[in-house]
């Protein structure tokens, strides 16, 4: 059974590029997270989606970041116009379909440099 | 923002037990305390997770002090491979966590 799996692994944008970072979930899990690390920090939630669905977006930027999690594919965070305060690794992580997941799986992340 | 509180740095020997402390005291009665790990360039790791009891598994044990307020992740022999940060996480009723800026473990050979 694969792990969660992220790509790019590395990324690099200039400034006013848009960045698409790719998540494919752990088979049998429908819930993704986005979590954002900046050097020498913790994770910071982003979002939270099910299939189709975006269930807690408060971790998210107001401006210019935005993420789905499509019926059919990965999920996909996107963000526009990047500037080089967004460089940081993502890291997306799944959990299986149950009210009480315990365990969240991670992804080995995408690690974002903007020029 | 992060809900517990975890000391910067620690070491230990190799072949030491390492006793890892957390301090949660805004813990809600529904919240979970998920310890994981994070080695250099990788994604995290789930370690051990608990409510109210102690817990034991094959990586770790975890104490969860009686008021739950605080807790300590337990690795009984620390080797070169345990070297991480070690994170305790609380989980809401939403399945969302909290990361602090966790624990950095050397582990002296």
């Amino acid at each position: 059974n694969a792990g969660v799996m992220q790509n790019p692994r590395h990324l690099v944008r200039r400034r006013g590029q848009e960045a698409r970072l790719r998540c494919s979930p752990m088979k049998g899990h429908s819930h993704v997270y986005w979590y954002r690390q900046l050097p020498e920090e913790g994770l910071k939630f982003m979002v939270y989606l099910q299939k189709e669905n975006i269930i807690d977006e408060s971790g998210m930027p107001k401006e210019r970041f935005s993420a789905e999690f499509p019926k059919e594919g990965p999920s996909i965070l996107r963000i526009q116009q990047v500037v080089r305060g967004d460089s940081a690794a993502y890291f997306c992580a799944s959990s299986p379909p149950t009210r009480t997941a315990y365990e969240q799986y991670f992804g080995p992340g995408t690690r974002l440099t903007v020029t | 923002d992060a809900k517990t509180t975890q000391p910067n740095s620690m070491e230990s020997n190799e072949e030491e037990p390492v006793h890892l402390p957390c301090n949660h005291s805004t813990i809600s009665g529904t919240d979970y305390i998920h310890w994981y790990r994070q080695l250099p360039s990788q994604g995290p790791e789930y370690v051990i997770h608990g409510l109210t009891s102690n817990v034991n598994n094959r990586m770790a044990s975890l104490a969860i002090a009686e008021d739950r307020k605080s807790s300590t992740l337990i690795l009984h022999r620390a080797t070169l491979r345990d070297a991480a940060v070690y994170y305790c996480i609380l989980r809401d009723g939403l399945n969302q966590f909290y990361f602090g800026t966790g624990t950095s473990l050397t582990v002296i050979p």
